[in-house]
C-alpha cells in the first residue's frame, strides 16, 4: 500500500512551459507539504496545507501554486518554468497531534528543465 | 531563524565500525528533532523523533539522543545495508520544519 505517492516521477520539460505535478496520501494526514531538494540534496520547504487551508508558505516565486482540492490530495502547478526550477520536489504529509509532527514522504518528483 | 548544521558531511566506514553522526541545532521553542534516512532516488523514511533534552530512542543498530543544542545518531556495527544519507530537522515554535544537509554514510563490506 502506497502511503504518499507522487506523479509524475520524471518531468523534462522547456523553459517558459507551465507543469504540475500531483500528490496523494492514503494516511488519513490532515496536513500536506512541498518541499524542493536542490542538487546538492538540502531540503527546503515549500508550502504546507492544513485541511486544505494554506499555513506556510516560505518565499517562494508565486510562478509555484498549490491546490488542494481535499485533504487528501495536493498538487503543485508551476507557471513560466526557469532553469534554476529544476530539482527533485517530495511531497509529505502529516497528522499533528501531541507536540509535533512526523511526516511522512513520497517518492518525489525529478524536474528537469531544459 | 531556525538552523540545523549536521557533521560530517560524509562518513565511509567499514562494516562493524560504530561511529556517530552529528547534528548541532538552533531553534526557538523546540517542539521537535527529527531524523530520516534517505536512500538514492527515494523519499525521506522517519526514523525518530526526540522531544527534549536527555531524550534516547533506538532502533536496531541506531541510537539517537538529544541534548540542548545537539543530537547524536549512534550506529553500531554497522552494515553496508546502512549505507544512505541521514538527514536531522527541527521543528520550533514557528512549525516550519528545517533540515540540515545531511550525512551521507557509506558502510564497506
Amino acid at each position: 500500500d502506497t502511503a504518499v505517492s507522487q506523479t509524475p516521477k520524471y518531468l523534462v520539460t522547456q523553459m517558459g512551459n507551465d507543469k504540475s505535478i500531483k500528490c496523494e496520501q492514503n494516511l488519513g494526514h490532515d496536513t500536506m507539504y512541498w518541499y524542493k531538494q536542490d542538487s546538492k540534496k538540502f531540503l527546503k520547504i515549500m508550502f504546507s496545507y492544513n485541511n486544505k487551508e494554506l499555513i506556510i508558505n516560505e518565499t517562494v516565486p508565486n510562478r509555484f501554486s498549490p491546490k488542494s482540492p481535499d485533504k487528501a490530495h495536493l498538487n503543485l502547478h508551476i507557471n513560466s518554468l526557469e532553469l534554476g526550477d529544476s530539482a527533485v520536489y517530495f511531497c509529505a504529509s502529516s497528522s499533528p497531534g501531541g507536540l509535533t509532527d512526523t511526516q511522512y514522504f513520497g517518492p518525489g518528483t525529478r524536474l528537469t528543465v531544459l | 531563524e531556525d538552523q540545523v548544521t549536521q557533521s560530517p558531511e560524509a562518513l565511509r566506514l567499514q562494516e562493524g565500525e560504530s561511529s556517530s553522526l552529528n547534528c548541532s541545532y538552533t531553534v526557538s521553542g523546540l517542539r521537535g528533532l527529527f531524523w530520516y534516512r534517505q536512500d538514492p532516488g527515494k523519499g525521506p523514511e522517519f526514523l525518530f523523533t526526540l522531544y527534549s533534552a536527555g531524550e534516547e530512542k533506538e532502533k536496531e543498530r541506531l541510537k539517537a539522543t538529544l541534548t540542548k543544542k545537539e543530537s547524536f545518531l549512534h550506529i553500531t556495527a554497522p552494515k553496508p545495508e546502512d549505507s544512505a544519507t541521514y538527514l536531522c530537522a527541527v521543528q520550533g515554535g514557528s512549525y516550519i520544519p528545517t533540515f540540515g544537509r545531511g550525512t551521507s554514510l557509506i558502510v564497506h563490506p
